[in-house]
């Protein structure tokens, strides 16, 4: 069975310091990774995500993540952080459509970023 | 492209009504999935349609249904409302082959509040 972990529910950064979001996953197939970001009184948008192929991934608005089958993890980074990356950041596992089809989410990040 | 579309964007009922959201997808897109996001459960996989046929169901009572149209239209209902059911509804949108790669792709939610 699939399921993911965010370890941190929040996590607070200086404006311009690196951001890093943790994300590990279980898998028993497979996996296909994502992230997406939650601004308040949105919905969910993409970030990136993790198929197959190259390894580090990069996304949207200068997000990359580095899928580590070795660690189970797919973290999330930002090299510097700006005051409108604060928001809620979910990581999520793709079930494939015959066996539940479906993206099973972590609970969550919150991203404060302080001036 | 036009995004995810969800309607009413807000909805304000009482303990025992039945309430109707609807979703319009990504044209070309054939499968919209609907997710319940609250501050206790996070997100919540409820069902997924494909081709006007439910193909997949997340773990919840049977209050919560749905059914999708020939033009890919989807619609949750929700009967006898509990005061639980206050949430973010999300609706997401994918070509929705069997590949589990698939992007969902997310609209803005329409967010239910039940008194």
């Amino acid at each position: 069975a699939q399921s993911v972990t965010q370890l941190g529910s929040h996590v607070s950064v200086s404006e311009g310091a690196l951001v890093l979001l943790r994300c590990n996953y279980s898998s028993s197939v497979p996996p296909y990774l994502f992230w997406y970001v939650q601004y308040p009184n949105q919905g969910l948008q993409l970030l990136l995500k993790y198929t197959t192929g190259a390894t580090l991934v990069k996304g949207i608005n200068g997000f990359e993540a580095e899928f580590k089958k070795s660690e189970t993890s797919f973290h999330l980074t930002k090299p510097s952080a700006h005051m409108s990356d604060a928001a809620e950041y979910f990581c999520a596992v793709s079930v494939p459509y015959n066996q539940g089809g479906k993206l099973i989410f972590g609970q969550g990040t919150e991203l404060s970023v302080k001036p | 492209k036009a995004g995810v579309t969800q309607t009413p964007r807000y909805l304000i009922k009482t303990r025992g009504q039945q309430v109707t959201l609807s979703c319009s997808p990504i044209s070309g897109h054939r499968s919209v999935s609907w997710y319940q996001q609250t501050p206790g459960q996070g997100l919540q996989f409820l069902f997924e349609y494909f081709s006007e046929t439910q193909r997949n169901k997340g773990n919840f009572p049977g209050r919560f249904s749905g059914r999708q149209f020939s033009n890919s239209r989807s619609e949750m209902n929700v009967s006898t409302l509990e005061l639980g059911d206050s949430a973010l509804y999300l609706c997401a949108s994918s070509p929705g082959g069997a590949a589990s790669t698939d992007t969902q792709y997310f609209g803005p939610g329409t967010r239910l509040t039940v008194l």
